[in-house]
Order: C-alpha cells, then sequence, then structure tokens
C-alpha cells in the first residue's frame, strides 16, 4: 500500500467554521490532490500541488484553500464550512512519469 | 457534466455469471484507468490501458481501451461474490484525473 494517510477520519462541524483536513505522506512524491465524492458525481478535483508551494485549482475550488509547505504534507482548508461542503474527501499523490493516483482513506466530513 | 459516461450505474448479478461495465468520453486521453472502491475505503487501482486497442487481463477481469483512445471497457468472468464494490473509470490528461460516476457491482452468492 501507498504511504499516505488522512487525518481526522471523520469530522462534524457547524456551519461557517473553518476546517483543515490533512494529508500526508511517506512516498516523497511532488503530485498530490485532494479530490471530493458524492453520490452520483464519482470523484472531483479540489486542488493539486506539483511541489513545495505549487499548487492549482481544480474543477470545483470555490470555497477551498490549500497549502504544501513540506513535500510530504498537503492542506485542505474549508475557511467557512457550508454545508455543501458535505462530502468525503480524498487525498492522491502520483509519482513522477506515471498516470497512475494512489488514495488515501478518506475523509467523512459533515457539516450540520 | 460528467467527462466521463460510466454505464449502467447499478448491476446486481449471481455469482458465476458474466458482466461489463463501460466508459465512455468524447475526449482522448492519454491513458485510462480502473479503480475498485469498497465501502469506507479510498479507489485501488486495478489496471491503466495507454495504448489504443490495448487489452490487458487480470486473473478473471478484462480490461480493453477503444482505438481512438475515448472510451473503455471492463468485463469480469465468472463473477464472485469479492468483486462486489464500486468501479470507477478515469482518463488522464496533464497530470490530472477525470473520473466517471461509477459503477455499482453486486455479485450474490
Amino acid at each position: 500500500d501507498a504511504g499516505i494517510t488522512q487525518s481526522p477520519r471523520h469530522k462534524v462541524t457547524e456551519t461557517g467554521t473553518p476546517v483543515t483536513l490533512r494529508c500526508h505522506q511517506t512516498e516523497n512524491h511532488r503530485y498530490m490532490y485532494w479530490y471530493r465524492q458524492d453520490p452520483g458525481h464519482g470523484l472531483r478535483l479540489i486542488h493539486y500541488s506539483y511541489g513545495v508551494k505549487d499548487t492549482d485549482k481544480g474543477e470545483v475550488s470555490d470555497g477551498y484553500s490549500v497549502s504544501r509547505s513540506k513535500t510530504e504534507d498537503f492542506l485542505l482548508t474549508l475557511e467557512s464550512a457550508t454545508s455543501s461542503q458535505t462530502s468525503v474527501y480524498f487525498c492522491a499523490i502520483k509519482p513522477d512519469r506515471s498516470y497512475e493516483q494512489y488514495f488515501g482513506p478518506g475523509t467523512r466530513l459533515t457539516v450540520t | 457534466t460528467q467527462l466521463l459516461e460510466q454505464s449502467p450505474q447499478f448491476l446486481s448479478i449471481q455469482e458465476g455469471e458474466n458482466l461489463t461495465v463501460y466508459c465512455n468520453s468524447s475526449s482522448v486521453f492519454s491513458s485510462l484507468q480502473w479503480y475498485r472502491q469498497e465501502p469506507g475505503e479510498g479507489p485501488v487501482l486495478l489496471v491503466t490501458v495507454v495504448t489504443g486497442g490495448e487489452v490487458k487481463k487480470l486473473k478473471r477481469l478484462t480490461f480493453q481501451f477503444g482505438d481512438a483512445r475515448k472510451d473503455s471497457s471492463l468485463h469480469i468472468t465468472a463473477a464472485q461474490p469479492g468483486d462486489t464494490g464500486l468501479y470507477l473509470c478515469a482518463g488522464a490528461n496533464d497530470y490530472k484525473l477525470s473520473f466517471g460516476a461509477g459503477t455499482t457491482v453486486t455479485v450474490r452468492a
């Protein structure tokens, strides 16, 4: 299994509060990704990173920000959580010169 | 709008039967991947196909990439209850993946 962990695994928070999800890898890969998974939509890309301090937006980036200060950690922040951000969030890593991505176990976030 | 369309959305079959899942798009991809996901877990990569017309076999699973690199299929022979799960196809371009909505497969014992 790829060395990728996510924390927390479950979180319940209230509308309007900030939330940060963490993705940690031990593989030293340059590429890291954040996705959300909702019924009927598969996985949709939120943000991705191609190196320390190098990030870019995905297809559903509104309301989310990311940071990557170290190769091993990629943080996803919801500045002010809304109920529409209730979802399961997955982090993924990708080796250089490969198409394949490897996923973490996910974080289930509920915004009440 | 989903870039990749998967069909069917749900599939329920008896153990021992065969099944095929389809993944179609109007876009060309550098590669196409298939993942399987079980409840409460992240997707796990099954296979990557890169060349148009490519066929890969993984035990009872056969994967095909269309000649034009826009579509793919996954065929399972003699399905077993352990094949139950959500099957996702994903097309790769520019270091990013676009996913289909998934096919939920249930194999009844």
